[in-house]
C-alpha cells in the first residue's frame, strides 16, 4: 500500500537554527513527489515538486532532497514567516492521486 | 489573477440537509479534486473530474456527489447521508495527467470550513 509518513510531528526552531523535516514514502513507482506549506486556515501553497532520486530544489531558505526511500525539507536560517505546516505527498505511476503525510508544524521563534 | 475560487468560507449545515461548497478555477485546468482536512490528519480524496462530465470516487465519497458541467466549475455536496461532515474541504485542480508523463502539480483554493450545528 502506497504511504507517507512525515516527521516530527511539530518542531521548535529559534530564528536562524537551521533543520530537516524528513518525508518517508513506499509507493509502487515513483511518478513524482510534492511539497506544500500550508498555513492555519488557508489552502496548502506548492512548494516543490521532485521526480527522481538525487535530484533537488531551492527556494529562500528552503531546499528539498529526494532519495529512493525518502525526502527532506531543509530549513536554513528559519525567520518566524517561515512557521507554517508543512505537507509531504506522493503520486504513484499508476493513479492519479496524491497521498499526503500528515504533516510537520514548524514554529519558528524569533 | 488565475487562482481557484471557493465559496463559501464558513457554512453550517443542520441536521438532515444538503450543502453546496462551490469551485470555480480559471487556470484552465482539466483536472479538479476535492479533498477532506481533519485535524492532524492528511488530506483525503473525496472525489476527482479529469474531464467535462466524468468524475471518478475517492477514498471517502460516501455522503458527497460532484458535478462537472463545466470545465471551471466543480461543485461538491454534502448530503445527510455524511455522518460526520464537520471539516475542512479543500478544491484543488491540475492539468490533465494524459497530457504529462511526469507528476502533475495539483493547485489548492484557500478551503471551506462546514460545521454541523
Amino acid at each position: 500500500e502506497d504511504q507517507v509518513t512525515q516527521s516530527p510531528e511539530a518542531l521548535r526552531l529559534q530564528e536562524g537554527e537551521s533543520s530537516s523535516l524528513n518525508c518517508s514514502y513506499t509507493v509502487s513507482g515513483l511518478r513524482g513527489l510534492f511539497w506544500y506549506r500550508q498555513d492555519p486556515g488557508k489552502g496548502p501553497e506548492f512548494l516543490f515538486t521532485l521526480y527522481s532520486a538525487g535530484e533537488e530544489k531551492e527556494k529562500e531558505r528552503l531546499k528539498a532532497t529526494l532519495t529512493k526511500k525518502e525526502s527532506f525539507l531543509h530549513i536554513t536560517a528559519p525567520k518566524p514567516e517561515d512557521s507554517a505546516t508543512y505537507l509531504c505527498a506522493v503520486q504513484a505511476v499508476s493513479s492519479y492521486k496524491l497521498i499526503f503525510g500528515s504533516g510537520t508544524r514548524l514554529l519558528v521563534r524569533p | 489573477d488565475g487562482g481557484i475560487t471557493q465559496s463559501p468560507k464558513y457554512l453550517f449545515r443542520k441536521e438532515g440537509q444538503n450543502v453546496t461548497l462551490s469551485c470555480e478555477q480559471n487556470l484552465n485546468h482539466d483536472a479538479m479534486y476535492w479533498y477532506r482536512q481533519d485535524p492532524g490528519q492528511g488530506l483525503r480524496l473525496i472525489y476527482y473530474s479529469q474531464i467535462v462530465n466524468d468524475f471518478q470516487k475517492g477514498d471517502i465519497a460516501e455522503g458527497y456527489s460532484v458535478s462537472r458541467e463545466k470545465k471551471e466549475s466543480f461543485p461538491l455536496t454534502v448530503t445527510s447521508a455524511q455522518k460526520n461532515p464537520t471539516a475542512f474541504y479543500l478544491c484543488a485542480s491540475s492539468i490533465s495527467l494524459r497530457e504529462t508523463g511526469n507528476g502533475n502539480t495539483i493547485y489548492f483554493g484557500e478551503g471551506s470550513w462546514l460545521t454541523v450545528v
